[in-house]
């Protein structure tokens, strides 16, 4: 089946403490990004990557890191979380960076991370 | 960055009734987009719309492209329980650009 696979699903931290949340895809998409959902504020983009070693900043970049060293895999990593970071956290990939029909954005389930 | 201006924020509804929502942009988009969310899932492509002045249907939806690319709207006919969620709209300016997102619709139906 193909789908976007994001790692956990739920996460509970400190703040200081580095985490790591995963996604995976098993379509060959060559584009992936991280989005952020906030209650008022929608979807934001955190950071894309058009293919493999390829990375820029999104919208709201500040206090995340990415890579991409694999086509499939397009980690998230926050070195040292806060509170305002706690959020609902969505994976999402396509084959191209421009979205249609032919391309459609595939969304992960979401990753709900709370800092304390 | 870019901005959506999407609306209403939500709607209470009755099983049946149609349903419209809208958004706006002061920036130029060359794609539109309704995506639609269930609770605990990531949001779903509904409809896409490329060109300016585009009427497209997907069953009881009908979406169109405003004619100065600013602006789009998402119609549903005879609204379904299942149609409950929250949708959102998004904007694509060239084609290496990301979606912006509006701030979502919560649909909420009425027994």
């Amino acid at each position: 089946e193909a789908q976007v696979t994001q790692n956990p699903r739920y996460l509970i931290t400190v703040t200081g403490k580095k985490l790591t949340v995963t996604c995976s895809q098993n379509m060959n998409h060559e584009y992936m990004s991280w989005y952020r959902q906030d209650p008022g504020l929608g979807l934001r983009q955190i950071y894309y990557s058009m293919n493999v070693e390829v990375t820029d900043k999104g919208d709201v970049p500040e206090g995340y890191k990415v890579s991409r060293k694999e086509k499939r895999n397009f980690p998230l990593i926050l070195e040292s979380p806060s509170p305002n970071q706690t959020s609902l956290y969505f994976c999402a990939s396509s084959l191209f960076p421009s979205s249609s029909y032919n391309s459609p954005l595939h969304f992960g389930n979401g990753t709900r991370l709370t800092v304390t | 960055g870019q901005q959506l201006n999407q609306s209403p924020q939500s709607m209470f509804i009755q099983e049946g009734e149609d349903v419209s929502m809208n958004c706006t942009s002061s920036s130029i988009f060359n794609t539109w987009l309704w995506y639609k969310q269930d609770p605990g899932e990531g949001p779903v492509l509904l409809i896409a719309l490329y060109k300016a002045g585009e009427l497209t249907s997907n069953g009881r939806l009908t979406a169109q492209f405003g004619i100065t690319r600013k602006d789009s709207f998402l119609n549903i006919s005879a609204s379904i329980p299942s149609d409950v969620g929250i949708y959102f709209c998004a904007g694509q300016g060239g084609g290496a650009d990301g979606l912006t997102f509006g701030k979502g619709t919560h649909l909420i139906i009425q027994p």
